[in-house]
């Protein structure tokens, strides 16, 4: 079983709908979340963190975090084009050294017009 | 806030050469800097973690001699690839952490093409 793990995709998305991407962990322990972006070429950008239970909320994305679940959800409102991309799912496990990430596989979003 | 910065972008070398790759925290400290390289249409690898003053941790499989890391500074970490060969032509991108949470900002990365 991966560390963690992401659907590849892509997920195919209308203009203007809600993209759901989600992300299972297998470290029970783990304390920190973190979903970043990847354009195609270009190196990934934070998009949010989340550390507590429940839903976080910034602008159109939406983190959530069930730790009793261990699975970690991105939302994505009214999807435009530009944020078709890769989504990266990063878990701060309990037993990695310093601030080490572990990083999900990645689900490719294409968001159509 | 939280700006990290790499140069060169890009580099185009001959076989046998070594190219150096800088990553700079600017507008924070940085106690730990992570190296990573990323092949077309793959994840993420983590190369290796370095703390400011210390030794680099190289993650299993990452040669330490060729891939020669230096954090000299809270600001400041490089990455030296010696003798390249075309098989290390990759995207290298590097990621800073502070103090405060651990968070990791990432560079723009280094597009590394070796003749």
């Amino acid at each position: 079983q991966k560390e963690v793990e992401q659907n590849s995709g892509p997920l195919s998305v209308p203009e203007g709908a809600i993209a759901s991407l989600n992300c299972t962990y297998s470290d029970r322990g783990s304390q920190s979340f973190f979903w970043y972006r990847q354009y195609s070429g270009k190196s990934p950008e934070l998009i949010m963190s989340i550390y507590s239970n429940g839903d976080k909320e910034d602008g159109r994305f939406t983190a959530q975090l069930n730790k009793a679940s261990q699975y970690v959800s991105l939302l994505i409102r009214d999807s435009q084009p530009s944020d078709s991309a890769t989504y990266l799912c990063a878990v701060n496990p309990i037993k990695a050294a310093g601030n080490k990430l572990t990083f999900g596989g990645g689900t490719r979003v294409l968001v159509k017009p | 806030g939280a700006v990290v910065s790499q140069h060169p972008s890009r580099v185009i070398c001959k076989s046998g050469t070594s190219v150096k790759i800088e990553c700079r925290s600017l507008d924070f400290q940085a106690t730990t800097m992570f190296w990573y390289r990323q092949f077309p249409k793959q994840s993420l690898m983590l190369m290796a973690t370095s703390n400011e003053g210390s030794k680099a941790t190289y993650e299993q499989g990452v040669e330490k001699d060729k891939f020669l890391i230096n954090h000299a500074s809270l600001t400041l970490s490089t990455l030296t690839v010696t003798s390249a060969h075309p098989e290390d032509s990759s995207f290298y991108i590097c990621s800073a952490s502070g103090d405060v949470t651990d968070t990791q900002y990432f560079g723009p990365g280094t597009r590394l093409t070796v003749l």
